[in-house]
C-alpha cells in the first residue's frame, strides 16, 4: 500500500513569511508524528497526534510552530514569522496506534529560508 | 549527557565483513528500540525493532538489546557496498515520541 507521503518535497520562503507543510500517513494508522532533521544530526520529535488531539507537543521549539489534524488523518505543520534557524527537513512519520509501534517516515519537506 | 548516544563514525567495513553498531541510552523506563537506515538525501528507514532483552534476527540484521547495561547495537553480517548508509538508534520511552541518536555513518568497501 501507499506509503506517508509529505508535501511539498522542497520549500523555499523568505524571511518572516508563513508556511504550511502537509502529512498523509498511511491509511489506518491512527497515529501521526512531526520531526525536524538538521544535517548531521538524527530526526528531532516536534509534535505527536493520537487521532484528532496532539497527545504531545512537548518538542515545538515556540509559539511560531503550530500543528493541526482536523478529521484525524491529513495533518499540516503551520510556521509563522519563519527564521533562518527553522531550515531543516521535516519528517513525518505515523503508526498503527501509538505507543509500542513501530514508525514509517515519509520522504521529508525540505525547508529553506533565506 | 545525551539521551541517545552513537559514535558518528564513520565505521569503515570490508565488503563481505560484520558491521557492529553500537548505542547507549540514558532513561531506563525506555520500552522500544528501533534501528533506521538512512540514505543521504533520504528519509530513514525502519530496519529493526526490538522490545526485550536478547537478540533478534532477521535476514543479515542481528538487533541487541541489554536494558541492564542500557545498550541497544546492530549487527551486519556479510556487508555489502549498499549498506553503506547512515545508521540511526532510536528509542521510546512510554510516550509516543522516538528519540534518536546522531547516527552513525558506515562506509562498506568493495
Amino acid at each position: 500500500g501507499a506509503g506517508v507521503s509529505q508535501t511539498p518535497s522542497n520549500k523555499v520562503t523568505e524571511k518572516g513569511k508563513y508556511v504550511e507543510l502537509r502529512c498523509d500517513p498511511i491509511s489506518g494508522h491512527t497515529a501521526l508524528y512531526w520531526y525536524r532533521q538538521s544535517l548531521g544530526q538524527g530526526p528531532e520529535f516536534l509534535i505527536y497526534f493520537q487521532g484528532t488531539g496532539a497527545a504531545d507537543d512537548s518538542g515545538l521549539p515556540n509559539d511560531r510552530f503550530f500543528a493541526v489534524r482536523p478529521e484525524g488523518s491529513v495533518s499540516t505543520l503551520k510556521i509563522q514569522r519563519t527564521e533562518r534557524g527553522d531550515s531543516a527537513v521535516y519528517l513525518c512519520a505515523s503508526s498503527y496506534s501509538g505507543r509500542g509501534d513501530e514508525q514509517f517516515f515519509g520522504p521529508g519537506t525540505r525547508l529553506t529560508v533565506l | 549527557q545525551k539521551e541517545v548516544e552513537q559514535n558518528s563514525g564513520p565505521l569503515s567495513v570490508p565488503e563481505g565483513a560484520i558491521a557492529s553498531l553500537n548505542c547507549t541510552y540514558s532513561d531506563r523506563g525506555s520500552q522500544s528500540f528501533f534501528w533506521y537506515r538512512q540514505y543521504s538525501g533520504k528519509s530513514p528507514e525502519l530496519i529493526m525493532s526490538i522490545y526485550s532483552n536478547g537478540d533478534k534476527e532477521d535476514g543479515r540484521f542481528t538487533a541487541q538489546l541489554n536494558k541492564a547495561s542500557q545498550y541497544v547495537s546492530l549487527l551486519i553480517r556479510d556487508s555489502q557496498p549498499s549498506d553503506s548508509a547512515t545508521y540511526l538508534c532510536a528509542v521510546k520511552g512510554n510516550t509516543g515520541k522516538l528519540i534518536f541518536g546522531q547516527g552513525t555513518t558506515l562506509q562498506v568497501k568493495p
